[in-house]
């Protein structure tokens, strides 16, 4: 089974800051790898798939890039509504995977 | 495009329950399912999927003990757990899929408890 590390696990940031967000594959799995952001109480929402598709109705500071095994998703300005924690997960094939998640709270 | 989820409960260890999800704003049978759930807590996790070809896939796990169904009349969308641990208690979600098996659209969730 592939296993995908995220890191860091908690990352401070006021709002209008940059971000990066990591997640590697224990092994490589091309451009196979999806983004959620999860707030409390809710359900995951789709950000990004492929590795670098914006889901639709996702705006374009949230951007995803790498392949085989190392992943990031970057945020360009922090807003308000982007504060909660993130998950990557394996796409394509089966068991599908996800991360143990990053959590994005407010410095 | 909305997802319903219900049939969570409390239920002893050993015992059986069916979560279903109906959908809405689209057909269920025309794409690939998932459920996907979440440990009080703790992060997500793939427990199975039905593709649009019939295909089924489950987490180890689960294999064996949970079965992934749809009614296509209905548009709904099963899965039924037998044999249920204390360790299946979590938060389920039903969730439609985009692109190779990464899902745009969730449910709710519904809450299964295993305990005696």
């Amino acid at each position: 089974e592939i296993v995908l590390t995220q890191s860091p696990g908690t990352l401070s940031v006021s709002p209008g800051g940059r971000v990066t967000l990591y997640c590697r594959a224990s092994q490589s799995i091309d451009y196979h790898l999806a983004w959620y952001l999860q707030k409390p109480g809710q359900a995951p929402r789709l950000l990004i798939y492929s590795a670098s598709s914006r889901a639709t109705g996702i705006p374009p500071r949230f951007s995803g890039s790498g392949s085989g095994t190392e992943f990031t998703l970057t945020i360009s300005s922090l807003q308000s509504e982007d504060f909660g924690v993130y998950y990557c997960q394996r796409q394509n094939s089966f068991p599908l995977t996800f991360g143990g998640g990053t959590t994005v709270e407010v410095k | 495009v909305h997802l319903l989820e219900s049939g969570g409960g409390l239920v002893q260890p050993g015992g059986s329950l069916r979560l279903s999800c109906v959908a809405s704003g689209f057909t269920v049978s025309a794409n690939a399912m998932g459920w996907v759930r979440q440990a009080p807590g703790k992060g997500l996790d793939w427990v199975s999927g039905l593709g649009s070809d019939d295909r089924t896939h489950y987490a180890d796990s689960v294999n064996g003990r949970f079965t992934i169904s749809r009614d296509n009349s209905k548009n709904i969308l099963y899965l039924q757990m037998k044999d249920l641990r204390l360790d299946d208690t979590a938060v389920y979600f039903c969730a439609k899929d985009v692109w190779a098996w990464s899902f745009e659209a969730w449910g709710q969730g519904t809450l299964v408890t295993v305990s005696s």
